[in-house]
């Protein structure tokens, strides 16, 4: 058990629709990584946030969205769903507060999303 | 943009045998990881490789990495089927700030008694 809790496991969905993915980092990191595993893309990094602000982007499309809490927990928040959005979506959190920071992603177990 | 490249992509072993996985990576970095990953589950942390020359070993995994060559193996000594799944290697962006990793396609290895 890595300590990163990912809500819920599974969704199906309908094309068109809104998700939310839920993510609560390990006790005491302060960053949150999203990331989509699909069998044609493989492991492709989304987004960063760092104690509330945004960090980094990576191949994050307009209708996707995120945002980190003040309680560290993070939404992924995914819109007009398509057939092709369906993934596997990890939330991964980091040890900023170990020394050193090795940058170690420590991933909680995925939202398997399928849109129909 | 950094490119992270994995081969061979599928492994075949029987028992008892050796291999190695390699990762290639295209820019400078000193960071490199490896995973695990069963079928439908969560990513498992392996190695943690911080500088050039770094060598780590667990159980019948042992990884390396050569910073300077841009390249990370993973060797698997007498593979047993417990072994069987598929391994990523990533590459983090040298500096500090942000740590989001790049991660190869993988590396799926399937052991055969």
């Amino acid at each position: 058990d890595s300590g990163v809790t990912q809500t819920p496991k599974h969704l199906i969905t309908a094309t068109g629709q809104r998700v939310t993915l839920r993510c609560s980092p390990r006790s005491g990191d302060l960053s949150v990584y999203w990331y989509q595993q699909s069998l044609d893309q493989g492991l492709q990094f989304l987004i960063q946030y760092y104690n509330g602000e945004e960090r980094a982007k990576g191949n994050i499309l307009e209708r996707f969205s995120a945002q980190q809490f003040p309680d560290l927990h993070s939404e992924l928040n995914l819109s007009s769903l398509e057939l092709g959005d369906s993934a596997l979506y990890f939330c991964a959190s980091s040890g900023v507060l170990t020394v050193p920071n090795t940058g170690e992603l420590f991933f909680g177990e995925g939202s398997r999303l399928t849109v129909l | 943009e950094l490119k992270v490249e994995q081969n061979p992509l599928f492994l075949s072993m029987q028992e008892g045998k050796n291999y190695t996985i390699y990762c290639n990576y295209s820019t400078t970095s000193d960071r490199l990881y490896w995973y695990r990953q069963d079928p439908g589950k969560s990513l498992e942390s392996l190695f943690v490789l911080l500088s050039n020359g770094a060598v780590k070993q667990e159980g019948r995994l042992m990884a390396s990495l050569d910073t300077k060559a841009r390249l990370s193996t993973l060797h698997i000594t007498a593979a047993v089927h417990d072994l069987s799944a598929t391994y990523f290697c990533a590459v983090g962006p040298s500096g500090a700030g942000s740590y989001q990793l790049t991660f190869g396609k993988g590396t799926k290895l399937s052991v055969i008694p």
